[in-house]
């Protein structure tokens, strides 16, 4: 297994329902990054972790929590979800948490809320 | 972050040189410039990095010109897979918000 895996690649999930996106590098990075992507707008920013301490947190909904348990690991749990949150969430991890240090991103779980 | 601006679109065809130019005219002293490549449905990509001058690695050139105002990513010889968006970032170590914007959506046809 190399670079940055993601678990689930595709979900469907009710506005009711609690489900856990989970995210993994084998890169031994220091950093790692939650992403939204909604259809035709630029990636944003939700939840920045550098040495498993929540650096930023973009305003996000609190219907988004995110979790790091070690620096390879990053979970995005998710509850009473709006059709709205429908997206594309992407992981990255860099070494470092500087704009010079390279993302590295997983393919994504495409998510859909009914 | 400084803020970029780059065109929405370019076509081109097989075989051809793409050139995108990123503006950036209010870069900082210690800002990088950096470059990405999106395919629909997945991740963005790193392609290059570079201060000043030019740049070259196995996929793209940059070049960048003495005053960093701008900056052009340059794909020689592209093909239908090179049919993606193209970020321009710019940023320096502290930075650690990637801000991606609409990015050049670049289509090559056969």
């Amino acid at each position: 297994e190399t670079g940055v895996t993601q678990t689930p690649r595709h979900l469907v999930m009710g506005m009711t329902n609690k489900k856990s996106l989970k995210c993994e590098q084998h890169l031994g990075h220091n950093a790692m990054y939650w992403y939204k992507q909604s259809a035709k707008k630029p990636l944003e920013l939700m939840f920045v972790y550098s040495l498993e301490e929540r650096v930023e947190n973009n305003s996000v909904p609190s219907r988004f929590s995110p979790e790091c348990p070690n620096s390879s690991h990053l979970f995005l749990h998710l509850h009473t979800l709006q059709p709205e949150d429908s997206a594309l969430y992407l992981c990255a991890s860099s070494q470092a948490s500087g704009v010079t240090d390279t993302q590295y991103f997983g393919p994504g779980t495409r998510l859909t809320v009914l | 972050l400084a803020k970029t601006t780059q065109p929405i679109s370019m076509d081109s065809y097989e075989g051809q040189e793409v050139n995108i130019t990123c503006s950036h005219n209010n870069i900082a002293t210690n800002d990088y410039i950096t470059w990405y490549q999106q395919f629909p449905s997945q991740g963005p990509r790193f392609i290059i990095q570079g201060y000043k001058t030019k740049v070259t690695n196995e996929v793209a050139s940059l070049f960048i010109p003495a005053d960093r105002k701008s900056s052009t990513l340059s794909l020689p010889r592209v093909s239908l897979s090179d049919t993606a968006v193209y970020y321009c970032l710019v940023g320096d170590r502290g930075d650690y918000k990637l801000s991606f914007g609409a990015g050049t959506t670049v289509t090559v046809r056969a």
